[in-house]
């Protein structure tokens, strides 16, 4: 089977860095992705990672080891519109096009 | 470009009616995928298709869930009859052919439909 792991929740002050760290458990590994979903929003795509290392998107980072089954988001300066809810997601071993999302991190940002 | 379209963005209904859920993916996009959203259950994919053939259902509560997707550019999602505990979020998703479920470019989900079932 397949599982992911990550915080249910964080919270920091506006200009700080958050790490949202995530574990899989998966029996064969096709790719780590991050999506970021608002109140009342839809989930939307932050990034992707398929090899080991960090992959850089503006503020926003994603970090992968393959070796350790975890990868890691990372937000800096961080802004009050990124208080939301961040899932990791991996996808299903069996099944091309069939994502497996975890529980999502809340992320709270405070003045 | 538009995004995912779906409609209607709100539903409530009684138990025991039918309901049905549209979505128009992005065009030039040949994966869509209908996912359901709720608090105890989280995201959870009910069913996908790739060229609008149904690929994985296995997400599909029950028989009462079905789903079509006639062309390229339309797909429904009906629950006859519906029941309180489907009340969620649902949600459609397309992406491109390279991408499937993971990828650089992701998937790309619509605002939803908010099911309420009384």
């Amino acid at each position: 089977g397949q599982s992911l792991e990550q915080p249910s929740e964080v919270t920091a002050v506006e200009g700080a860095i958050v790490q949202i760290n995530c574990t899989y458990q998966t029996s064969g590994f096709y790719g780590l992705s991050w999506y970021q979903q608002h109140d009342g929003g839809a989930p939307t795509f932050l990034s992707y990672n398929a090899l080991d290392g960090l992959e850089e998107t503006g503020r926003f980072s994603s970090f992968l080891s393959r070796s350790d089954s975890y990868g890691y988001l990372l937000l800096q300066e961080l802004q009050m519109k990124d208080s939301a809810s961040y899932f990791c997601a991996v996808r299903v071993n069996d099944s091309w096009g069939k994502l497996q999302f975890g529980a999502g991190t809340q992320v709270v940002v405070t003045p | 470009d538009a995004g995912v379209i779906q409609s209607p963005r709100h539903e409530v209904t009684e138990m025991g009616q039918e309901v049905t859920l549209r979505c128009k993916p992005i065009s030039g996009h040949d994966y869509l995928f209908w996912y359901r959203q709720t608090m105890m259950r989280g995201l959870e994919l009910l069913i996908y298709f790739n060229n609008n053939v149904p690929i994985d259902d296995s997400g599909m509560p029950e028989d009462r869930f079905s789903a079509k997707m006639p062309n390229a550019s339309f797909s429904t999602l009906k629950i006859q009859p519906s029941e309180p505990r489907d009340s969620a979020v649902y949600f459609c998703a397309s992406s491109l052919w390279a991408s499937g479920g993971a990828s650089p470019h992701g998937q790309f989900f619509g605002p939803g439909t908010r099911l309420t079932v009384l």
